[in-house]
């Protein structure tokens, strides 16, 4: 069965305490690899991309990289604003969309 | 604001009734999808319309049904609801019909159903 584990379930930090959430994933056939923001009673604002391993993707404060299997979401001094619930997708043959649970991240200033 | 539309923002109903939520994709978009999203489950995909006709089918219930019509806008009927069908639906929609695979989808800010 296709599985998307992401971890941890919940972060806090301090403003500007660079850490890492970990997208991992059981799937076949994977197509792509998504990453999504989630503010709380409202719709996933879409991040990133990425298609095979190796490949990386910047935002501000925000980097995506992929390998086989997993992906890891890189934040660099976070702010307060950071802090919102992080979905990691992956696209399946079929055109399935997988979610995992999320990482719900708290930045304190 | 990610150009996806959806109405109504909340909705309280009782057991057993019949609801109907709305969906209108971004300017070009050609598909949309369908998803469920609760506390112990997460974000579950429902199904996928393109330019009118399904293109893939999720963890959907046969109490529930969508379509899409010509002006690309679609709906997700529920009925016969039961309390365990209280979540946030969200809509999204996608450029082309591979967006479960490797198009962006980008999502609604979601109807919030209330079954008591």
């Amino acid at each position: 069965e296709d599985q998307v584990t992401q971890s941890p379930e919940a972060l806090r930090l301090q403003e500007g305490e660079s850490s890492s959430l970990n997208c991992s994933y059981t799937v076949s056939g994977l197509r792509g690899l998504f990453w999504y923001r989630q503010d709380p009673g409202k719709g996933p604002e879409f991040l990133f991309t990425l298609y095979s391993a190796g490949e990386e993707k910047e935002k501000e404060r925000l980097k995506a990289t992929l390998t086989k299997k997993e992906s890891f979401l890189h934040i660099t001094a976070p702010k307060p604003e950071d802090s919102a619930t992080y979905l990691c997708a992956v696209g399946l043959y079929g055109n399935k969309l997988v979610f995992g649970a999320g990482t719900i991240l708290r930045v304190k200033s | 604001d990610s150009g996806v539309t959806q109405t109504p923002k909340h909705l309280i109903t009782a057991t057993g009734q019949r609801v109907t939520l709305r969906c209108s994709p971004r300017s070009g978009d050609l598909s949309v999808y369908w998803y469920q999203q609760s506390l112990d489950q997460g974000l579950q995909f429902l199904i996928q319309y393109y330019n009118g006709e399904e293109r893939a089918k999720g963890n959907i219930l046969e109490r529930f049904s969508a379509q899409q019509f010509p002006d690309l806008h679609s709906e997700l009927n529920l009925s016969s609801l039961e309390l365990g069908d209280s979540a946030l639906y969200f809509c999204a929609s996608s450029v082309g019909e591979r967006g479960g695979a490797e198009e962006t989808q980008y999502f609604g800010p979601g109807t919030r159903l209330l079954v008591l």
